[in-house]
């Protein structure tokens, strides 16, 4: 049974630039989220998907955009990066979105950001 | 504002020594509380969850934690600690609204093992 996959695993960008990282959930999730973990911190909530839509937003700007496909794969699109885009990126897939449901984590893709 | 603290941001325990990990919790209604584990490279892997009922849970790698309302706190702990343990560990709690859930995660402790 596969677990959640992401690609690339490392990814260097100079600022200005636009990157874009996927994620595979677990076999038989529907719902992606995705969550930033800068150096140093605890991972912090960006978005969700679930039936191809976006549902909560953490306190990101719009640069950061995702998408939801109907395999229920998801990438997380960052447009005009920044220095302080420098993290790791890290999906997390549940079966649904209840309080209930747990969040399986990916390894994560490190964007650097020179 | 919901959120969780963890105090220490680094231990260092010797092999074979008991370990407890504090968290602390601030949410308005009942918490789901969690513990996920990083190794150095990996993702977040996790070692525990409480939802209710029992206010001891155990975990996978011999680790439990007790949930305490009364002190809003949800500290893990070890009776034993093995090198392999030695990794960042962090504490989320479940944040539902919106038909979305997602977790708000402490900023970590990075734990080091002494043989």
């Amino acid at each position: 049974d596969a677990g959640v996959t992401q690609s690339p695993t490392h990814l260097i960008k100079t600022r200005g630039q636009q990157v874009t990282l996927r994620c595979s959930p677990k076999s038989g999730h529907d719902t992606v989220s995705w969550y930033q973990q800068a150096l140093g911190q605890g991972p912090q909530f960006i978005f969700q998907y679930y039936e191809e839509e976006e549902r909560q937003r953490g306190n990101f700007p719009d640069r950061f955009s995702g998408h939801q496909f109907p395999n229920y794969s998801s990438e997380l699109n960052v447009n005009a990066l920044l220095l302080g885009d420098s993290a790791l990126y890290l999906c997390a897939s549940s079966l649904g979105s209840s309080r209930e449901e747990t969040q399986y984590f990916g390894p994560g893709t490190r964007l650097l950001v020179l | 504002a919901q959120s969780v603290t963890q105090p220490d941001i680094h231990i260092t325990v010797s092999e074979g020594a008991s370990l407890e990990l504090r968290c602390n919790y601030s949410y308005g209604a009942t918490p789901y509380l969690f513990w996920y584990v990083q190794s150095p490279g990996q993702g977040l892997q996790l070692l525990l969850k409480y939802f209710s009922g029992d206010t001891l849970v155990q975990g996978i790698k011999g680790f439990e934690a007790e949930f305490k309302r009364s002190q809003s706190s949800f500290n893990l702990r070890k009776p034993s600690v093995h090198w392999s343990d030695a990794a960042e560990y962090f504490c989320a709690v479940g944040s539902y609204g919106g038909a979305t859930n997602k977790l708000i995660f402490g900023t970590g402790t990075l734990l080091a093992v002494q043989p």
